[in-house]
């Protein structure tokens, strides 16, 4: 049974830059795992951000990148701004079912 | 583009249970789909995948067994029937759009429904 492992939370400051990351205990994460980020706000449902390691949806704000950082995909938000406060969910197929990890909660502080 | 799901409510442990989730806006028959799951203040959980024409099925390793994905493309409609339910597939439960036909992995989980709240209790 893969575990795909989050930060639980983080604290960044508005206009500051965080970087979240999800990690697999199946070893190295790689573009393969197909990562998968989501915004989810309390009582809404997920907002899809970034799908296989990098890509933007259309609707995703510029200030959203993903990347591969250290065998761990990687969310960095720079120029954080108040309303990215949430949970943010990453998301891995590496090799099996797909597997979200347990979310970190940003707080902007 | 919208997803809406029904179906939930609650529901004793040991019977079952039918979901729907009502697609508009694009051309469902194009797109596999998947439904996934949050227990009360918890993470998200995928639960199963379906291709874009019904032939091919995925189940998560907590359903296998009791759940069923299907879809009807010509009602535009996703469904999970859950049996032999029990109080850890409380929660709510969610219908996502995954990638156009021939472009997987591209765009998988961009759209999501509002869930629907099951909850498995005597």
């Amino acid at each position: 049974q893969t575990v795909v492992t989050q930060e639980p939370s983080l604290t960044v400051s508005p206009r500051g830059t965080v970087t979240l990351t999800c990690a697999s205990s199946t070893g190295t994460v790689t573009s393969e795992c197909y990562p998968n980020w989501f915004q989810q706000k309390p009582g809404q449902a997920p907002r899809a951000l970034i799908y296989s390691t990098s890509n933007k949806h259309s609707w995703t704000p510029a200030r959203f990148s993903g990347s591969l950082l250290g065998g761990k995909a990687a969310l960095t938000l720079s120029g954080v701004q108040p309303e990215d406060e949430a949970e943010y969910h990453c998301l891995l197929k590496c090799g099996g079912d797909w597997v979200f990890g347990g979310g970190t909660k940003l707080t902007v502080l | 583009v919208r997803l809406v799901e029904s179906g939930g409510g609650v529901v004793q442990p040991g019977k079952s249970l039918r979901l729907s989730c009502a697609a508009s806006g694009f051309t469902f028959s194009n797109y596999g789909m998947d439904w996934v799951r949050q227990a009360p203040g918890k993470g998200l959980e995928w639960v199963a995948a379906i291709w874009y024409d019904g032939r091919k099925t995925f189940l998560g390793d907590a359903v296998k067994g009791r759940f069923t994905i299907s879809r009807d493309n010509s009602k535009n409609i996703l469904y999970l029937q859950m049996n032999s339910l029990t109080a850890e597939d409380t929660g709510v439960y969610y219908c996502a759009r995954d990638s156009p036909v021939g472009q997987w992995p591209n765009e998988v989980f961009d759209i999501w429904g509002q869930g629907t709240m099951v909850i498995v209790s005597s």
